[in-house]
């Protein structure tokens, strides 16, 4: 079946400008996660969405991020007023249900630049 | 809270030669611990995963993780490297309090030489 998926693969924005980063989770999971991963930070919690819902939203570096989840499927992930230091690929994972066990599966992940 | 440390940022060992990557853990309770492969320019992949069923994990590409209590380790071996398992390894642990989200150590990536 379908796996994760993200779009845009990647992205090249001027700083101050605002992005818009979307991930389509597997069919039937609730439970989504976004992540970024960068060179000096490693792979780093943001957000996590249970249903539409997102009762963890510890991991958002400032305010000029959010994210919401609509239909118990796709999310998006907006940084308005982009800084240089944003730049990272960002991935976002789905699991059936937010369990310790279950599998967290990672789509591609977005390439986000900012000059 | 829950952490994971890898060993070694780079690992180079020869075709054909053992792999191992190294991850410990710090838990106050008993862990769920995984191992995700990322190749170049690709999402994390898993490859295997500790849920408490079994100590001795198997997973895909021949890898497998041993969990060790005492040592407080998941260390991931294979017994013969394969040019095609040039890759960033990474070990996470997962936080199993609210989001249940995954806290990754650094990341190891592999070399294999010809």
């Amino acid at each position: 079946g379908a796996g994760v998926s993200q779009s845009p693969s990647n992205k090249v924005t001027e700083k101050g400008k605002d992005v818009e980063l979307r991930c389509d989770p597997i069919s039937g999971h609730t439970a989504l996660y976004w992540y970024r991963q960068s060179l000096g930070q490693g792979l780093e919690f943001l957000i996590y969405f249970q249903g539409n819902s997102a009762p963890d939203k510890s991991g958002l570096p400032s305010d000029r991020f959010s994210a919401e989840r609509t239909g118990g499927s796709v999310s998006t992930l907006t940084i308005q007023r982009t800084q240089q230091e944003d730049s990272a690929v960002y991935l976002c994972a789905s699991s059936l249900r937010p369990v310790g066990q279950e599998t967290q599966y990672f789509g591609p992940g977005t390439r986000l630049l900012v000059l | 809270a829950q952490s994971v440390t890898q060993l070694g940022s780079h690992v180079s060992v020869s075709e054909g030669a053992l792999v191992l990557l190294r991850c410990n853990y710090s838990s106050s309770v008993p862990p769920y611990l995984f191992w995700y492969v990322q190749y170049p320019n690709q999402g994390l992949q898993l490859l295997l995963k500790y849920t408490s069923a079994a100590t001795l994990v198997k997973g895909i590409n021949g890898f497998e993780a041993e969990f060790k209590k005492s040592e407080t380790s998941f260390h991931l071996t294979k017994p013969s490297a394969h040019m095609s398992d040039a890759a960033e390894y990474f070990c996470a642990v997962r936080v199993i309090q609210g989001a249940q989200k995954l806290v990754f150590g650094q990341g190891t990536r592999l070399t294999i030489n010809p």
